[in-house]
Protein backbone atom coordinates (compact mmCIF):
# COMPACT_ATOMS: atom_id res chain seq x y z
CA UNK A 1 0.00 0.00 0.00
CA UNK A 2 1.35 3.77 -0.59
CA UNK A 3 2.23 5.51 2.46
CA UNK A 4 3.84 8.43 4.12
CA UNK A 5 5.67 8.13 7.24
CA UNK A 6 6.38 10.83 9.83
CA UNK A 7 8.67 8.55 12.44
CA UNK A 8 8.85 12.12 15.20
CA UNK A 9 5.91 13.62 16.38
CA UNK A 10 7.77 16.44 17.54
CA UNK A 11 11.21 17.65 16.67
CA UNK A 12 12.76 20.36 19.30
CA UNK A 13 15.93 23.02 18.85
CA UNK A 14 17.59 25.06 19.79
CA UNK A 15 17.05 28.60 18.00
CA UNK A 16 20.75 29.13 15.42
CA UNK A 17 21.18 25.30 15.29
CA UNK A 18 20.28 22.83 12.19
CA UNK A 19 16.72 21.12 11.79
CA UNK A 20 15.86 17.87 10.36
CA UNK A 21 12.36 16.47 9.88
CA UNK A 22 12.32 13.29 8.57
CA UNK A 23 10.12 11.81 5.93
CA UNK A 24 10.14 8.53 4.15
CA UNK A 25 7.59 6.94 2.01
CA UNK A 26 6.30 3.72 0.41
CA UNK A 27 5.13 3.95 -3.20
CA UNK A 28 5.03 2.06 -6.69
CA UNK A 29 6.72 4.13 -9.74
CA UNK A 30 8.59 7.89 -9.43
CA UNK A 31 7.14 9.61 -6.68
CA UNK A 32 6.43 13.70 -6.39
CA UNK A 33 7.12 14.68 -3.19
CA UNK A 34 6.43 17.59 -1.05
CA UNK A 35 6.84 19.07 1.99
CA UNK A 36 3.95 21.75 3.42
CA UNK A 37 3.93 23.86 6.49
CA UNK A 38 0.77 24.30 9.24
CA UNK A 39 0.89 27.55 10.95
CA UNK A 40 -1.82 27.79 14.17
CA UNK A 41 -5.74 28.37 12.88
CA UNK A 42 -3.68 28.54 9.12
CA UNK A 43 -4.30 26.34 6.20
CA UNK A 44 -1.21 24.26 4.66
CA UNK A 45 1.60 26.48 3.02
CA UNK A 46 3.46 25.05 0.12
CA UNK A 47 7.30 24.64 1.14
CA UNK A 48 8.97 22.90 -1.51
CA UNK A 49 8.92 20.13 -3.67
CA UNK A 50 11.12 17.23 -5.87
CA UNK A 51 9.85 16.19 -9.39
CA UNK A 52 12.76 14.78 -10.87
CA UNK A 53 16.65 16.26 -11.38
CA UNK A 54 18.83 17.65 -8.35
CA UNK A 55 18.33 15.66 -4.93
CA UNK A 56 19.28 18.41 -3.41
CA UNK A 57 15.64 20.56 -3.25
CA UNK A 58 15.54 24.15 -2.14
CA UNK A 59 12.21 26.11 -1.05
CA UNK A 60 10.52 29.15 1.02
CA UNK A 61 11.59 30.58 4.24
CA UNK A 62 15.00 28.84 3.90
CA UNK A 63 14.19 25.29 3.80
CA UNK A 64 15.36 22.55 1.52
CA UNK A 65 14.87 18.67 1.58
CA UNK A 66 17.04 15.94 -0.03
CA UNK A 67 15.57 12.68 -1.94
CA UNK A 68 17.26 9.67 -1.52
CA UNK A 69 15.77 6.99 -3.64
CA UNK A 70 18.07 4.51 -2.28
CA UNK A 71 15.93 4.94 1.11
CA UNK A 72 12.94 6.24 0.01
CA UNK A 73 13.38 9.29 2.35
CA UNK A 74 12.17 13.20 1.71
CA UNK A 75 14.08 14.59 5.19
CA UNK A 76 13.65 18.42 5.17
CA UNK A 77 16.29 20.70 6.39
CA UNK A 78 17.42 24.07 7.28
CA UNK A 79 20.83 25.08 8.21
CA UNK A 80 19.67 27.64 11.24
CA UNK A 81 16.38 27.44 13.11
CA UNK A 82 14.33 30.26 14.04
CA UNK A 83 11.59 30.75 16.44
CA UNK A 84 9.08 31.59 13.58
CA UNK A 85 10.06 28.27 12.27
CA UNK A 86 7.64 26.51 15.03
CA UNK A 87 4.60 24.81 13.63
CA UNK A 88 3.40 21.65 11.84
CA UNK A 89 5.14 20.54 8.88
CA UNK A 90 3.74 17.69 6.89
CA UNK A 91 5.20 15.45 4.05
CA UNK A 92 3.51 14.49 0.91
CA UNK A 93 4.33 12.24 -1.83
CA UNK A 94 1.97 12.72 -5.01
CA UNK A 95 0.65 9.26 -7.36
CA UNK A 96 -0.50 9.12 -10.95
CA UNK A 97 -3.15 7.20 -10.55
CA UNK A 98 -4.97 8.38 -13.78
CA UNK A 99 -5.47 11.59 -11.73
CA UNK A 100 -2.84 12.56 -9.45
CA UNK A 101 -3.91 11.75 -5.73
CA UNK A 102 -1.72 13.24 -2.87
CA UNK A 103 -1.31 11.38 0.45
CA UNK A 104 0.13 13.32 3.21
CA UNK A 105 2.19 11.97 6.57
CA UNK A 106 0.54 12.43 10.07
CA UNK A 107 2.69 15.60 10.53
CA UNK A 108 5.57 16.38 12.71
CA UNK A 109 5.37 18.98 15.20
CA UNK A 110 9.01 21.32 15.22
CA UNK A 111 9.25 23.78 18.48
CA UNK A 112 12.11 25.84 18.18
CA UNK A 113 13.37 27.37 21.80
CA UNK A 114 14.89 30.67 21.81
CA UNK B 1 -3.40 36.77 -6.51
CA UNK B 2 -6.03 36.08 -4.27
CA UNK B 3 -6.28 32.94 -1.90
CA UNK B 4 -8.51 29.86 -1.83
CA UNK B 5 -11.39 31.40 0.46
CA UNK B 6 -12.90 29.05 2.71
CA UNK B 7 -16.47 29.80 5.03
CA UNK B 8 -17.35 29.71 7.59
CA UNK B 9 -14.71 29.60 9.76
CA UNK B 10 -16.00 27.93 12.78
CA UNK B 11 -19.31 25.97 12.96
CA UNK B 12 -20.61 23.98 16.15
CA UNK B 13 -23.44 21.86 15.38
CA UNK B 14 -25.76 18.91 17.15
CA UNK B 15 -25.22 15.42 15.97
CA UNK B 16 -27.27 14.34 13.30
CA UNK B 17 -27.47 18.01 11.83
CA UNK B 18 -26.93 18.65 8.64
CA UNK B 19 -23.86 21.56 7.79
CA UNK B 20 -22.32 23.09 4.31
CA UNK B 21 -19.40 24.28 3.65
CA UNK B 22 -18.18 26.69 0.75
CA UNK B 23 -15.02 26.94 -1.06
CA UNK B 24 -13.70 29.37 -3.69
CA UNK B 25 -10.89 28.39 -5.77
CA UNK B 26 -8.01 30.92 -6.99
CA UNK B 27 -9.10 31.96 -10.23
CA UNK B 28 -7.49 29.38 -13.03
CA UNK B 29 -7.38 26.58 -10.73
CA UNK B 30 -8.78 23.57 -12.33
CA UNK B 31 -8.42 21.11 -10.04
CA UNK B 32 -10.19 21.37 -6.57
CA UNK B 33 -10.10 19.06 -3.62
CA UNK B 34 -11.79 18.70 -0.18
CA UNK B 35 -9.22 17.79 2.40
CA UNK B 36 -10.56 16.13 6.06
CA UNK B 37 -7.68 16.78 9.14
CA UNK B 38 -8.50 15.37 12.17
CA UNK B 39 -6.66 16.13 15.13
CA UNK B 40 -3.23 15.18 15.40
CA UNK B 41 -3.85 13.44 11.68
CA UNK B 42 -2.23 14.50 8.35
CA UNK B 43 -5.10 15.96 5.63
CA UNK B 44 -7.05 13.01 4.15
CA UNK B 45 -8.49 13.09 0.38
CA UNK B 46 -12.41 13.14 0.41
CA UNK B 47 -13.22 14.21 -2.84
CA UNK B 48 -11.00 15.44 -6.23
CA UNK B 49 -12.89 17.43 -8.91
CA UNK B 50 -11.34 19.08 -12.38
CA UNK B 51 -13.71 21.50 -13.33
CA UNK B 52 -16.92 20.26 -12.14
CA UNK B 53 -16.21 16.81 -12.99
CA UNK B 54 -15.67 14.64 -9.86
CA UNK B 55 -11.78 13.02 -10.38
CA UNK B 56 -11.47 11.13 -7.14
CA UNK B 57 -14.20 10.53 -4.52
CA UNK B 58 -13.06 6.95 -3.41
CA UNK B 59 -12.78 8.28 0.26
CA UNK B 60 -15.62 9.87 0.74
CA UNK B 61 -18.54 8.50 3.02
CA UNK B 62 -21.31 8.80 0.32
CA UNK B 63 -23.88 8.33 2.53
CA UNK B 64 -23.67 11.38 4.35
CA UNK B 65 -21.12 13.38 2.59
CA UNK B 66 -21.72 14.91 -0.92
CA UNK B 67 -19.80 17.81 -2.90
CA UNK B 68 -20.82 19.78 -6.02
CA UNK B 69 -19.07 22.23 -7.64
CA UNK B 70 -21.11 23.58 -10.44
CA UNK B 71 -19.65 25.49 -13.18
CA UNK B 72 -16.27 24.61 -12.74
CA UNK B 73 -15.72 26.82 -9.52
CA UNK B 74 -16.76 27.28 -6.30
CA UNK B 75 -18.00 24.14 -4.46
CA UNK B 76 -19.94 23.26 -1.45
CA UNK B 77 -19.50 19.98 0.89
CA UNK B 78 -21.96 18.92 3.11
CA UNK B 79 -22.61 16.61 5.79
CA UNK B 80 -26.38 15.47 6.06
CA UNK B 81 -26.84 14.06 9.00
CA UNK B 82 -23.23 14.80 11.25
CA UNK B 83 -21.88 11.99 13.43
CA UNK B 84 -19.67 12.94 16.07
CA UNK B 85 -16.68 11.91 14.22
CA UNK B 86 -16.99 13.87 11.41
CA UNK B 87 -15.54 16.93 13.95
CA UNK B 88 -12.16 17.98 12.14
CA UNK B 89 -10.92 21.05 10.31
CA UNK B 90 -12.24 20.82 6.66
CA UNK B 91 -9.44 22.17 3.90
CA UNK B 92 -10.41 22.99 0.38
CA UNK B 93 -7.60 23.33 -2.16
CA UNK B 94 -6.88 23.64 -5.59
CA UNK B 95 -3.98 23.60 -8.24
CA UNK B 96 -3.72 25.07 -11.78
CA UNK B 97 -3.62 21.38 -12.90
CA UNK B 98 -3.82 18.13 -11.62
CA UNK B 99 -1.51 18.58 -8.64
CA UNK B 100 0.92 15.89 -9.55
CA UNK B 101 3.52 18.61 -10.04
CA UNK B 102 2.49 22.00 -9.16
CA UNK B 103 1.66 21.51 -4.97
CA UNK B 104 -1.45 22.90 -4.16
CA UNK B 105 -2.89 25.91 -2.48
CA UNK B 106 -4.66 25.65 0.70
CA UNK B 107 -8.00 27.23 2.30
CA UNK B 108 -7.36 28.20 6.17
CA UNK B 109 -10.62 25.51 6.54
CA UNK B 110 -13.59 25.30 8.19
CA UNK B 111 -12.86 23.77 11.78
CA UNK B 112 -16.47 21.91 12.30
CA UNK B 113 -17.18 20.65 15.99
CA UNK B 114 -20.07 17.98 16.38
CA UNK B 115 -21.61 18.02 19.66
Amino acid sequence: AQSVAQPEDQVNVAEGNPLTVKCTYSVSGNPYLFWYVQYPNRGLQFLLKYITGDNLVKGSYGFEAEFNKSQTSFHLKKPSALVSDSALYFCAVSLDTGGFKTIFGAGTRLFVKA
Amino acid sequence: EAGVAQSPRYKIIEKRQSVAFWCNPISGHATLYWYQQILGQGPKLLIQFQNNGVVDDSQLPKDRFSAERLKGVDSTLKIQPAKLEDSAVYLCASSRRTGGTSGYTFGSGTRLTVV
